[in-house]
């Protein structure tokens, strides 16, 4: 059973290009958590998926970003316009169940030139 | 607002020495909490789970307990190896209705030395 997996593994763009991390959870699992740790800092949720729900969104920038998670395919993070200081390692978990550990992939590791 | 907080931020010992990473915790209302291990460029590994019902949660060499009424998890690892060095992180599960995201705290970073 393959882990959570997500691609790119590392992303380079240069301000005001667009962004698409692509997030394939653990086989089974229908939850997907999207978390972005930015230099120096904490880990910090972003935004929580069902299969073409979204749940929580309260991480979120407001402006510029998005997620889904559709019935078929991967779930996405969309970047749009980026800035300098979206660089990040952007993670992805996923989980079968609110009460199952959250599992997270190797992470994508975004650049802002 | 639940924050979480990790002492020490940056620990270096010995091989072999048996250690002890804190996490703190405001707001005791959580699901469960979680130990995580990062390694440098790398992705989360999750170490332990403890429920809130739970007090600790062993795995090999690894150790965690938790009080949730003082707000407190140690993860004790017995035996250091230099294998053992990355960062350790804490996350907690908020206890408020659908809640499912993950609160963190910002991590110990480990050496330990051959």
């Amino acid at each position: 059973n393959a882990g959570v997996m997500q691609n790119p593994r590392h992303l380079v763009r240069r301000r005001g290009q667009e962004a698409r991390l692509r997030c394939s959870p653990m086989k089974g699992h229908s939850h997907v958590y999207w978390y972005r740790q930015l230099p120096e800092e904490g880990l910090k949720f972003m935004v929580y998926l069902q299969k073409e729900n979204i749940i929580d969104e309260s991480g979120m920038p407001k402006e510029r970003f998005s997620a889904e998670f559709p019935k078929e395919g991967p779930s996405i993070l969309r970047i749009q316009q980026v800035v300098r200081g979206d660089s990040a390692a952007y993670f992805c978990a996923s989980s079968n169940s609110h009460q199952e550990t959250q599992y997270f992939g190797p992470g994508t590791r975004l650049l802002v030139l | 607002k639940q924050e979480v907080t990790q002492i020490p931020a940056a620990l270096s010992v010995p091989e072999g020495e048996n250690l002890v990473l804190n996490c703190s915790f405001t707001d005791s209302a959580i699901y469960n909490l979680q130990w995580f291990r990062q390694d440098p460029g790398k992705g989360l590994t999750s170490l332990l789970l403890i429920q809130s019902s739970q007090r600790e949660q062993t795995s090999g060499r690894l150790n965690a307990s938790l009080d949730k009424s003082s707000g407190r998890s140690t993860l004790y690892i017995a035996a250091s190896q230099p294998g053992d060095s990355a960062t350790y992180l804490c996350a907690v599960r908020p206890r408020a209705g659908n809640n499912r995201k993950l609160i963190w705290g910002l991590g110990t970073s480990l050496a330990v030395n051959p």
